[in-house]
């Protein structure tokens, strides 16, 4: 499984965009980028998955240029309930069959 | 989708004693896993659970000091052996869902005085 560099924390204000950058030199072939969100007091919850281009669902987009080394995940519009811990996952997920390795997560704090 | 219970939520533990953790699945899966986070922490896997044969453990984490049962296909325990302050964690258990989605409980935070 592939590791991850991304920020351990981010400051943002109610209204912004917010981009959370992670990277993952070492990706293979089969791998898959997926997002993870946890608030505090609760279990991880599942943002967004992406192989590569650009994958947008109701919550976010999840950017992957073509040499897939890194990712973005964009956060439309941050509310004060964005306010989280956000974790880049790299690995082939499917083949590990849910086995995940997570990284130290970026602490995203917004303020009104 | 899967919706996963926790039991107990939380809970306050002696040294030298063990507690069970209990995880309920509303729909059948071939595995699940075991996690811990520590304190200001990530997660850090401690095993994966099949139904009919032996849990299989992460480099750090051994049978005796967290044996795990998988009894049918929606259930699993994880135990917590003669417990010390640092088991002081939060223990969650997850799923996955077959596209590539994993579901987590919402957690056991367990304190160890």
């Amino acid at each position: 499984l592939a590791k991850t560099t991304q920020p351990i924390s981010m400051d943002s204000y109610e209204g912004q965009e917010v981009n959370i950058t992670c990277s993952h030199n070492n990706i293979a072939t089969n791998d898959y980028i997926t997002w993870y969100q946890q608030f505090p007091s609760q279990g991880p919850r599942f943002i967004i998955q992406g192989y590569k281009t650009k994958v947008t669902n109701e919550v976010a987009s999840l950017f992957i240029p073509a040499d897939r080394k890194s990712s973005t995940l964009s956060l439309p519009r941050v509310s004060l309930s964005d306010t989280a811990v956000y974790y880049c996952l790299v690995g082939d997920i499917r083949g590990q069959g849910g086995k995940l390795i997570f990284g130290q997560g970026t602490e995203l704090s917004v303020k009104p | 989708s899967a919706v996963i219970s926790q039991k107990p939520s939380r809970d306050i533990c002696q040294r030298g004693t063990s507690l069970t953790i209990q995880c309920q699945v509303d729909s059948q899966v071939t595995m699940m896993f075991w996690y811990r986070q520590q304190p200001g922490q990530s997660l850090t896997l401690i095993a994966t659970a099949n139904q009919g044969s032996e849990a299989t453990y992460e480099s750090g984490f051994v049978i005796d000091k967290f044996p795990i049962s998988r009894p049918n296909l929606t259930f699993s325990t994880l135990t917590v052996s003669n417990m010390s302050p640092e088991d002081s964690s939060i223990y969650l258990c997850s799923v996955e869902s077959g596209g590539g989605e994993a579901f987590f409980g919402q957690g056991t935070r367990l304190t160890v005085v």
